[in-house]
C-alpha cells in the first residue's frame, strides 16, 4: 500500500520568513498529488493539486508546489508567509491504479502544523 | 449556497451506544467519502461511495456502518464494535464517480466523544 510522509511535524516561523515544507510518497506509478489546509475552526480545503504537466504548481494565497518524480516528492513552498498562513498542511496522494483508475482513494500524511509568529 | 454540511458539530454519546453521523452535499457530486482525523495520524479513509447503493470498505472500516440511499447522503454510523471513537470525522465528496483524477471536497466534520 502506498504512504505518505511528511517529515515536518510542527514548524515555526515568523513573518515573511520562507515555508518549505516536504512531502513523499511511496508509489512506483502514476499518482495525482495535493495539498490541503485546515485553518483553526475552518474545513479542510484545497490548496493546489498537480495531474500532469508543468510540475510546478500554483496554487491559492501564493503557495505552490513541485513535483519531482524521481525523489517521489511534492513539497510546498511559499516565499514569504503570513500570520494568516498558520493552520495544518496535509500532503495527501491519489494513485492511478491499473485499468484507468478507479476510486479516488486518497492518502494522507500526518500533517505539518505551520505557526506563524508576528 | 452549494456545499457539504456535517451535523452536528459536536457529539456526545455513551460507550456501547450506536450513534449516526449525517452527511450532506448539494453539489451534485457522484462520490462521496468518510474520513477519521486523530491527532498526529492525518485522515484515514473509512468508507467510500461511487453510487447510490454501492460503498466499499477503506482502511480502517471495522465496528463502521455506512448507508447511500440517495445521492446527497451519505451517512455514518459508529457502532459499540468501534473500539476507539472518539474522534473528528470527515466527509468529503467529488464530483465524477470516484475517478482517480477527482478533487475531494470536504465537510465541516463532526466531533465525536464517548465518553
Amino acid at each position: 500500500a502506498q504512504s505518505v510522509s511528511q517529515h515536518n511535524h510542527h514548524v515555526i516561523l515568523s513573518e515573511a520568513a520562507s515555508l518549505e515544507l516536504g512531502c513523499n510518497y511511496s508509489y512506483g506509478g502514476t499518482v495525482n498529488l495535493f495539498w490541503y489546509v485546515q485553518y483553526p475552526g475552518q474545513h479542510l480545503q484545497l490548496l493546489l493539486k498537480y495531474f500532469s504537466g508543468d510540475p510546478l504548481v500554483k496554487g491559492i494565497k501564493g503557495f505552490e508546489a513541485e513535483f519531482i518524480k524521481s525523489k517521489f516528492s511534492f513539497n510546498l513552498r511559499k516565499p514569504s508567509v503570513q500570520w494568516s498562513d498558520t493552520a495544518e498542511y496535509f500532503c495527501a496522494v491519489n494513485p492511478q491504479w491499473g485499468g484507468g483508475g478507479t476510486a479516488s482513494k486518497l492518502t494522507f500524511g500526518t500533517g505539518t502544523r505551520l505557526q506563524v509568529t508576528l | 449556497d452549494g456545499g457539504i454540511t456535517q451535523s452536528p458539530k459536536y457529539l456526545f454519546r455513551k460507550e456501547g451506544q450506536n450513534v449516526t453521523l449525517s452527511c450532506e452535499q448539494n453539489l451534485n457530486h457522484d462520490a462521496m467519502y468518510w474520513y477519521r482525523q486523530d491527532p498526529g495520524q492525518g485522515l484515514r479513509l473509512i468508507y467510500y461511495s461511487q453510487i447510490v447503493n454501492d460503498f466499499q470498505k477503506g482502511d480502517i472500516a471495522e465496528g463502521y456502518s455506512v448507508s447511500r440511499e440517495k445521492k446527497e447522503s451519505f451517512p455514518l454510523t459508529v457502532t459499540s464494535a468501534q473500539k476507539n471513537p472518539t474522534a473528528f470525522y470527515l466527509c468529503a465528496s467529488s464530483s465524477r464517480s470516484g475517478s482517480y483524477t477527482d478533487t475531494q471536497y470536504f465537510g465541516p466534520g463532526t466531533r465525536l466523544t464517548v465518553l
